[in-house]
């Protein structure tokens, strides 16, 4: 079956600290990948996703490429701020099946 | 744009009871929204997917006769959890998707759900 697998938090870095949250997967096929972040008391929101090999997703700063060679999707960013504290989730689903596979989060807390 | 909405936001019952679980699309029409339940320091897991007008898949495992899942609207869906039981305790997010705005699933807030 499909599975993520995400480094296991919590994570705390000083503000302007390099992150990288690693996260691989076991699917068959071609699955898209996604990044989700949940701010403090809201819900999940879309942060970044890759739907083939090779491509880079990116926002806000932060940026995962999507290999297959390694099935990761690792998630960066090169200057961390305070309101970057959040728990972050990667995920995928399978071409073509819009049913998402959760890896279990990782927390971040980004200190001043 | 592309907000989803939960009611309650967290909810308290008695054993044996039952509690219903909204949510809404607010902006949008949302053909297809999604249950999850995530334990504490776990992932989410997906419970059922619900496509309006038509009954829900539920996912391996989980009971639908205690589970009930209504997507009556496009924009509305309820999850019913009956004769709640301590071990139904959790934490319960819905999701929503609509074909013209991709593969993205939006999210709501979560209801957290005790049972005594």
């Amino acid at each position: 079956g499909n599975s993520v697998t995400q480094m296991e938090g919590p994570v705390t870095l000083s503000e302007e600290a390099f992150l990288t949250i690693n996260c691989t997967y076991t699917a068959t096929g071609y699955p898209s990948l996604f990044w989700y972040v949940q701010y403090p008391g809201e819900g999940l929101q879309l942060l970044l996703k890759a739907t083939k090999a090779d491509d880079k997703g990116s926002n806000k700063g932060f940026e995962a490429t999507y290999r297959k060679e390694t099935t990761s999707f690792h998630l960066e960013k090169g200057s961390v701020q305070v309101s970057d504290s959040a728990v972050y989730f990667c995920a995928l689903s399978p071409r073509g099946n819009e049913k998402l596979t959760f890896g279990t989060g990782t927390r971040l807390t980004i200190i001043p | 744009g592309a907000v989803v909405s939960q009611h309650p936001s967290w909810v308290i019952c008695k054993s044996g009871t039952s509690v219903k679980i909204e949510c809404r699309s607010l902006d949008f029409q949302a053909t297809t929204m999604f249950w999850y339940r995530q334990f504490p320091k776990q992932s989410l897991m997906l419970m059922a997917t619900s496509n309006e007008g038509s009954k829900a898949t539920y996912e391996q495992g989980v009971e639908k006769d205690k589970f009930l899942i209504n997507h009556a609207s496009l924009t509305l869906s309820t999850l019913t959890v009956t004769s709640a039981h301590p071990e139904d305790s959790s934490f319960y997010i819905c999701s929503a998707r609509v074909w013209d705005l991709g593969d993205t699933q939006y999210f709501g807030p979560g209801t957290r759900l005790t049972v005594l």
